[in-house]
Parts: C-alpha cells; sequence; structure tokens
C-alpha cells in the first residue's frame, strides 16, 4: 500500500537553528498538508498546499514556516529561527479525493 | 473550524461499550475518525461522507448526521487493542481537516 515518508524520525536542534523537515508524500496525490502535535495535546493543522501554493495557513503558521515541493516528489517544511516551543511531533499528509494517508511523523526537540 | 469532541477520556472493562462523539457549528463535507497510539502517527479507521450514512468494521462502527452536524464513533464489546486516543477530524468545503482535541480510552482487562 503507498506510504507518505518523512524524514528524519527524529530531529533535535539548538535554539535558533533553521530546521527542514521533509516528506514525500504519494506520488499521484495533488494536496499536500503539515500538521503538528505537541505532546499530550491534539493535531493542529499548519498549512495546506495545492498547485504549488499555499492554499490555506493557520495561525500557527507564521513568518518562522515556509513550504515548499522544490522537485515534484518532496514536500517540506522549514523552520527558520525555532523556538523551544516548536518542540512537536510533525505530521505530513498528502490526499486525493476524500482519503487522507498520514506519514509517521518527525519528532523534533528544540534545547 | 475545529469539532468539539466528548468525552475527553473514557475508562472500560474490557467486553464493555464506548460512544465517542463530534460536533461541529459548521456544515460538514466529511467525517474521519483515527486512532492513536501512544507515540505513534494517527491510524485511519472509517471516513463517513455527506448524506448521513453508517459504517463499520467488526466491532467498531460510525454514523454521521448531517442536519446535526454531528458523528459519532460506537466501539462494541471493547478489547485491550482499542486503547489509544480517538480523533474525528472534519472536512469542510474546502476540503481542509480539523482535529478535535481528542478522546482518551482506556481498556481494562
Amino acid at each position: 500500500e503507498p506510504e507518505v515518508t518523512q524524514t528524519p524520525s527524529h530531529q533535535v536542534t539548538q535554539m535558533g537553528q533553521e530546521v527542514i523537515l521533509r516528506c514525500v508524500p504519494i506520488s499521484n496525490h495533488l494536496y499536500f498538508y503539515w500538521y503538528r502535535q505537541i505532546l499530550g495535546q491534539k493535531v493542529e493543522f499548519l498549512v495546506s498546499f495545492y498547485n504549488n501554493e499555499i492554499s490555506e495557513k493557520s495561525e500557527i503558521f507564521d513568518d518562522q514556516f515556509s513550504v515548499e515541493r522544490p522537485d515534484g516528489s518532496n514536500f517540506t517544511l522549514k523552520i527558520r529561527s525555532t523556538k523551544l516551543e516548536d518542540s512537536a511531533m510533525y505530521f505530513c499528509a498528502s490526499r486525493t479525493g476524500n482519503g487522507y494517508t498520514f506519514g509517521s511523523g518527525t519528532r523534533l526537540t528544540v534545547v | 473550524q475545529q469539532p468539539v469532541q466528548s468525552p475527553q477520556a473514557v475508562i472500560l472493562r474490557e467486553g464493555e461499550d464506548a460512544v465517542i462523539n463530534c460536533s461541529s457549528s459548521k456544515a460538514l463535507y466529511s467525517v474521519h475518525w483515527y486512532r492513536q497510539k501512544h507515540g505513534e502517527a494517527p491510524v485511519f479507521l472509517m471516513i463517513l461522507l455527506k448524506g448521513g450514512e453508517q459504517k463499520g468494521h467488526e466491532k467498531i462502527s460510525a454514523s454521521f448526521n448531517e442536519k446535526k452536524q454531528q458523528s459519532s464513533l460506537y466501539l462494541t464489546a471493547s478489547q485491550l487493542s482499542y486503547s489509544g486516543t480517538y480523533f474525528c477530524g472534519t472536512v469542510y468545503q474546502n476540503n481542509d481537516m480539523r482535529f478535535g482535541a481528542g478522546t482518551r480510552l482506556t481498556v481494562k482487562p
């Protein structure tokens, strides 16, 4: 069964550093998403991406965040200057039609 | 846009039943249900589309009341493996999904 692949599975970074989280969506999917989940809390929507541009973003997705689909297969989330409160599990998802498929997540720890 | 889930937590004995509710103040296009075990990604359970359909697989089923913009997840004769946090994801016309706060289900022997 096709999967959404996320790398790395765990990233530790120092406060103020830039991080890039990578995702390879399912190849025939057209819609891409990033969600995050702070430990013990709910899954929060960050951004949706379609046709090479952002469709919608939440209030969490401020100027420190950006997304890119650089080569037609990868879908990346960049955090420019990480803060302690960015520590969370980040999930990528892709969709065609009604069905969302989630990746297994990247645990980001900012120290 | 975020749906409201209830209850926040449920503790059951093996074999007991549970109902988890999800409601929205906006018109829903579809409702998705996920189960998440600690430290893992959410696992898709089922999707319900507009039309008030009910779906199920073995002892887990769900309904979608389009008029009330509500969905309920029914777990019958619960097993230890049902333990986890259940999230509903609601999809609106723009097709972006928002998750409820989750219901933590604990099944004890």
